[in-house]
């Protein structure tokens, strides 16, 4: 049972730049999310999903889009990177997406940096 | 939880020796839940324990314990016999809205002294 998978672990790119992190977890999980860590600032929501074919965003989605095609995977796109996009990324899934007593399932994290 | 406050930028503790990690919560939500998470220096995040906010008592997971003073809308972790392995960062966390999406404080950063 692999749980929350996310590739890259690490990456570097070039400002304007694109690149997608890839997200994918295999406990059948409605909920989907991400987040980025900066120091000082926690961990804060980029966009969420809970489901197949629904997303929302959270608290700084400007200049990442997702989708959800499948129950499994949670892509998050840069589509022109930004030196203010450097940060860790985490992605994170939980099974029930209305329950307050649900924990977050975190990925390994992605440890981007835009120069 | 509309925002989560810790106070805490960075504490120290001698091994052996319990310490309190403060967390605040700011909610109108009759219903919630307060999370706790330990994330090592390898940067993975870890679930260490939860509260919901109608259990009669306060969680507890081994070493780890929540005192969860809902009028004081506080929900501390207490971390007894401190290991070497507990230096860490160490956040607090609760759902934001109708869904869980969790909303996390700044996160405080525990280093224990041999």
């Amino acid at each position: 049972n692999a749980g929350v998978t996310q590739t890259p672990k690490f990456q570097v790119l070039k400002t304007g730049q694109s690149m997608t992190l890839q997200c994918a977890q295999d406990m059948n999980h409605e909920y989907m999310s991400w987040y980025r860590q900066d120091p000082g600032m926690g961990l804060r929501l980029i966009h969420y999903s809970v489901g197949a074919g629904i997303t929302d965003q959270g608290e700084v989605p400007n200049g990442y889009n997702v989708s959800r095609s499948t129950t499994e995977d949670f892509p998050l796109r840069l589509l022109s990177a930004a030196p203010s996009q450097t940060s860790v990324y985490f992605c994170a899934s939980s099974r029930d997406p209305g329950a307050v007593s649900e924990k977050l399932f975190f990925g390994s994290g992605t440890q981007l940096s835009v120069l | 939880a509309q925002k989560i406050t810790q106070t805490q930028p960075g504490m120290f503790v001698q091994e052996k020796e319990a310490v309190t990690l403060d967390c605040t919560y700011d909610t109108s939500d009759q219903s919630y839940g307060l999370f706790w998470y330990k994330q090592p220096s390898s940067g993975e995040m870890i679930f260490l324990i939860y509260q919901g906010s109608y259990d009669e008592q306060n969680a507890t997971e081994g070493r780890y314990s929540l005192n969860f003073q809902k009028a004081r809308k506080s929900a501390n972790l207490v971390i007894s016999a401190s290991q070497l392995g507990d230096s860490a960062m160490y956040f607090c966390a609760s759902p934001g809205g109708a869904t869980n999406k969790l909303i996390f404080g700044t996160g405080t950063l525990l280093a224990v002294q041999p």
